[in-house]
């Protein structure tokens, strides 16, 4: 099965501060990489779907790139809203496996 | 409008089994593939496998192979899922999910149900 390696596993920025994590696939998922964010107690919610799209109803300041291997997430001006744990996730040959998450706080 | 509905909170003894169900409304049932991913306490998530419910048809999670099954019920729009011979480890949220995008499993999952929080033990 396909590994991902998400990185940082928690991050402190400061409210309108750009905040970037990354996802590496232990081998090539051409696109196929999601990102959902996930608020305590609440189920995750899908913000970004096949590496770069951002899903309906979701802020722009949410943003995804990368193929192959190597993916980004970023917020362009972090919110006190967006306080939560983000996950990637990959697709390949009928399988799934997420990132082990990056807990993103307020400094 | 388009949501899944969960069974409540079940606790059940090492050795035994549960089974959560998961009741989708508002979108055609059988025209998008469902996935069942588990969160222990404090932990990341992990997927367990999906079905079509179209067809029936299913993948596992190695992990899970031979403890879980997942079946649905198209006359009232549910998937169900089942796991066995329940240990201590496997207390967690329990959440079917739907992958956007119909009969793709490519595309994420854009609808969530609430949680099932099954507890082990003895």
């Amino acid at each position: 099965d396909i590994q991902m390696t998400q990185s940082p596993s928690s991050l402190s920025a400061s409210v309108g501060d750009r905040v970037t994590i990354t996802c590496q696939a232990s081998q090539d998922i051409s696109n196929y990489l999601n990102w959902y964010q996930q608020k305590p107690g609440k189920a995750p919610k899908l913000l970004i779907y096949d590496a770069s799209n951002l899903e309906t109803g979701v802020p722009s300041r949410f943003s995804g790139s990368g193929s192959g291997t190597d993916f980004t997430f970023t917020i362009s001006s972090l919110q006190p809203e967006d306080i939560a744990t983000y996950y990637c996730q990959q697709y390949d040959n009928l399988r799934i496996t997420f990132g082990q998450g990056t807990r993103l706080e307020i400094k | 409008q388009v949501q899944l509905v969960q069974s409540g909170a079940e606790v059940k003894k090492p050795g035994a089994s549960v089974k959560v169900s998961c009741k989708a409304s508002g979108y055609t049932f059988t025209g998008y593939y469902m996935h069942w991913v588990r969160q222990a306490p404090g932990q990341g998530l992990e997927w367990m496998g999906w079905i079509n419910p179209n067809s029936g048809g299913t993948n596992y999670a190695q992990k899970f192979q031979g403890r879980v099954t997942m079946t649905r019920d198209t006359s009232i729009s549910t998937a169900y899922m089942e796991l066995s011979r329940l240990r201590s480890d496997d207390t967690a949220v329990y959440y079917c999910a739907r992958v956007r995008g119909s009969l793709r499993l490519e595309h994420g999952m854009d609808v969530w149900g609430q949680g099932t929080t099954v507890t082990v033990s003895s």
